[in-house]
């Protein structure tokens, strides 16, 4: 079975810290992605990386930073946490679809990150 | 831009009746994916359907189904003889731009099944 993993499923911090949220997934996925969830916002896309050293900003990225040094490993980085940002995020994984078949994403169980 | 629609923000029914979920998407690209999600309370999404903008045939799972109707842009999902492990938020989602793998999600659904 696919397994993505979340390194906390909740996390307290003070506005101006520095923050890092980890993925990881075991699967040799090429695609993993970066979502917050919010109450009646559903999930919106931050940032999304299709291969190593590779990322793409998603719908809300302003506020945050990424990295994939390693194909199972996709940080999110809120360089200065602010209060708006706390939020319940998460993390999912994908292969990388061929020219006919879409790969479905898989979904970690989220980090609840409440910054005070 | 694409955009989802799920207008039934919270549903309640008693259980082993059927209920359905809403879901409307827009769109101006004529190849798309189109998704249901389920986040139960443990927070992980879980994958229960994809349907491609080609195939409008509707699909039948267990006690699930699924309606689509490019006519209305719809993607409706229904419960048949629902269950208390059905309680969840429900989660409609599209993606466009083929090959592009970037989901729009609907807001969801939480849909709570009475004992």
């Amino acid at each position: 079975d696919v397994k993505v993993t979340q390194s906390s499923r909740y996390l307290v911090k003070r506005t101006g810290e520095k923050v890092f949220l980890e993925c990881v997934q075991d699967m040799d996925h090429e695609n993993m992605f970066w979502y917050r969830q919010d109450p009646g916002l559903g999930l919106r896309l931050i940032y999304f990386s299709y291969d190593v050293k590779m990322k793409e900003k998603g719908d809300i990225p302003e506020g945050y930073s990424v990295s994939r040094e390693k194909k199972e490993r996709f940080s999110l980085i809120l360089e200065s946490a602010s209060t708006n940002q706390t939020s319940m995020y998460l993390c999912a994984s994908s292969l990388l679809a061929g020219a006919d078949k879409y790969n479905e994403q898989f979904f970690g169980p989220g980090t609840r990150l409440t910054v005070l | 831009a694409q955009k989802v629609t799920q207008a039934q923000t919270e549903i309640s029914v008693v259980e082993k009746e059927d209920v359905t979920l809403d879901c409307v998407y827009e769109t101006r690209d004529t190849t798309y994916y189109l998704f249901w999600y389920k986040q139960p309370p443990s927070g992980e999404l879980v994958f229960l359907i994809r349907r491609n903008s080609f195939d409008e045939q509707n699909e039948i799972s267990g006690r699930y189904s699924w309606n689509f109707q490019k006519s209305t842009s719809s993607f409706n999902f229904t419960i048949t003889a629902s269950q208390v492990v059905d309680s969840a938020v429900y989660f409609c989602a599209l993606e466009n731009n083929f090959g592009n793998e970037k989901l729009t999600f609907g807001t969801g659904t939480r849909l709570t099944i009475i004992p």
